[in-house]
């Protein structure tokens, strides 16, 4: 079946820094790729997705790449602020209306 | 602001009772997901409702179920609750298959469910 990994949390950080959340996917067919984010108490924000291989989405100055000969979608920011602190989800969903497949989730904490 | 609505916030029971959450999906949307997410297990797929008719099923127990009425609101209702029920219930929706973003859900704020 379907399946997303991330890599496993805390990442700390100072702001200002680099950041990448790494995500791997398993999936038959094509599906399309997904951020979403999750603040302390609230409930899940789309972030940026892709819909195809070679397809880039961004946001907030977050981006992410869908590539398939990797079978990746690693989110990047090139200077995190204190406000990014949060829970990060890579997700993919296998057809146009299906459900989705979540990560376990990564949290990134930023420091001033 | 998502448009998803949720109700309640918040809810807390006992072990054994029943409870009902509701969700109302952005305006014109046709398709209603509900998902748990607990410590322990992640974010997990429950169920999909499409314009009042089950499409998908994923982790859901028996002890739940869920409908979607014809204005479009979904209800989720979990019976003989267990200290384990205790997660946070999340609804999402997506417009009408074929229309622009019919892959792309959006979720509620949630309902923190603990059970006692």
């Amino acid at each position: 079946g379907d399946s997303v990994t991330q890599m496993e949390g805390p990442v700390t950080l100072s702001e200002e820094a680099f950041l990448t959340i790494n995500c791997t996917y398993t999936a038959t067919g094509y599906p399309s790729l997904f951020w979403y984010v999750q603040y302390p108490g609230e409930g899940l924000q789309l972030l940026l997705k892709a819909t195809k291989a070679d397809d880039k989405g961004s946001n907030k100055g977050f981006e992410a790449t869908y590539r398939k000969e990797t079978t990746s979608f690693h989110l990047e920011k090139g200077s995190v602020q204190v406000s990014d602190s949060a829970v990060y989800f890579c997700a993919l969903s296998d057809r146009g209306y299906s459900t989705l497949t979540f990560g376990k989730g990564t949290m990134l904490l930023v420091s001033p | 602001d998502s448009g998803v609505t949720q109700t309640p916030k918040h809810l807390i029971t006992a072990t054994g009772q029943r409870v009902t959450l509701r969700c109302s999906p952005r305006s014109g949307d046709l398709s209603v997901y509900w998902y748990q997410q607990s410590l322990d297990q992640g974010l997990q797929f429950l169920i999909q409702y499409y314009n009042g008719e089950e499409r998908a099923k994923g982790n859901i127990l028996e002890r739940f179920s869920a409908q979607q009425f014809p204005d479009l609101h979904s209800e989720l209702n979990l019976s003989s609750l267990e200290l384990g029920d205790s997660a946070l219930y999340f609804c999402a929706s997506t417009p009408e298959i074929g229309r622009a973003e019919a892959d792309t859900q959006y979720f509620g704020p949630g309902t923190r469910l603990t059970v006692l």
